[in-house]
């Protein structure tokens, strides 16, 4: 059974710091996505990483993904209060109709 | 999300009626995903549909909770005898255009048991 757990599940931090954002899966995947979901809002998509090696980057967001250590990383470079968001990693099953299975989500807080 | 339309966007409901959310995809996303998303949580699958094969149901709860498409248009999922657990953002999603970026989600349904 494919699992996903992402750590750490809430984090604070404050402007201009760096941090990572760390998502284990248990079983092989072909593909692992990062999703931002604001407060009372639906997901929008940020990264979809089909590769061992594959890298990522979107402004100050950076998603890299190691398929033979089943871990993917999003890393926040000198953050910004705009991104306090709650982030999600899924990652679709190989014997699934592409189904994701989802991490629990990180909460992140990042204060002015 | 563009492309993914969802109504109710909230829904009060007593404990024990029934309740039909719906989901309204642009036409062409022959994939459609019914997601559950309970407060503080992860999403959690539910059913799944594509084109005109048999839906993959095994996500499903329980027998009270049945959904439905036609072809590539609207789906509706149906609650019968809704329980206070059931209380959760219902999500439907279709995969993007573009293989390669994901998956597209609506705004969901917020669903209240009381």
């Amino acid at each position: 059974e494919l699992k996903v757990e992402q750590n750490p599940l809430f984090l604070s931090m404050q402007e201009g710091k760096n941090y990572t954002i760390y998502c284990n899966y248990s079983t092989t995947s072909d593909r692992l996505y990062w999703y931002r979901q604001d407060p009372g809002k639906s997901l929008e998509s940020l990264f979809v990483l089909l590769s061992n090696g594959a890298v990522k980057q979107e402004g100050r967001l950076m998603a890299s993904l190691d398929t033979k250590a089943r871990l993917s990383t999003l890393h926040i470079t000198a953050a910004v209060h705009d991104l306090s968001a709650t982030y999600f990693c899924a990652v679709e099953g190989l014997d699934s109709n592409y189904q994701l299975i989802w991490g629990a989500g990180t909460k992140l807080i990042i204060k002015p | 999300g563009a492309g993914v339309s969802q109504s109710p966007s909230n829904k009060v409901t007593e404990k024990g009626k029934d309740v039909e959310l719906r989901c309204d995809p642009i036409s062409g996303h022959t994939a459609l995903y019914w997601y559950r998303q309970r407060l503080g949580q992860g999403l959690e699958f539910l059913i799944y549909f594509q084109g005109n094969s048999a839906p993959d149901k095994s996500g499903l709860p329980s027998d009270r909770f049945s959904a439905e498409r036609t072809g590539e248009s609207v789906s509706t999922l149906t609650i019968q005898r809704t329980q206070q657990e059931d209380s959760a953002v219902y999500l439907c999603a279709v995969m993007s255009r573009g293989f390669w970026d994901g998956y597209t989600f609506g705004s969901g349904t917020r669903l209240t048991v009381v």
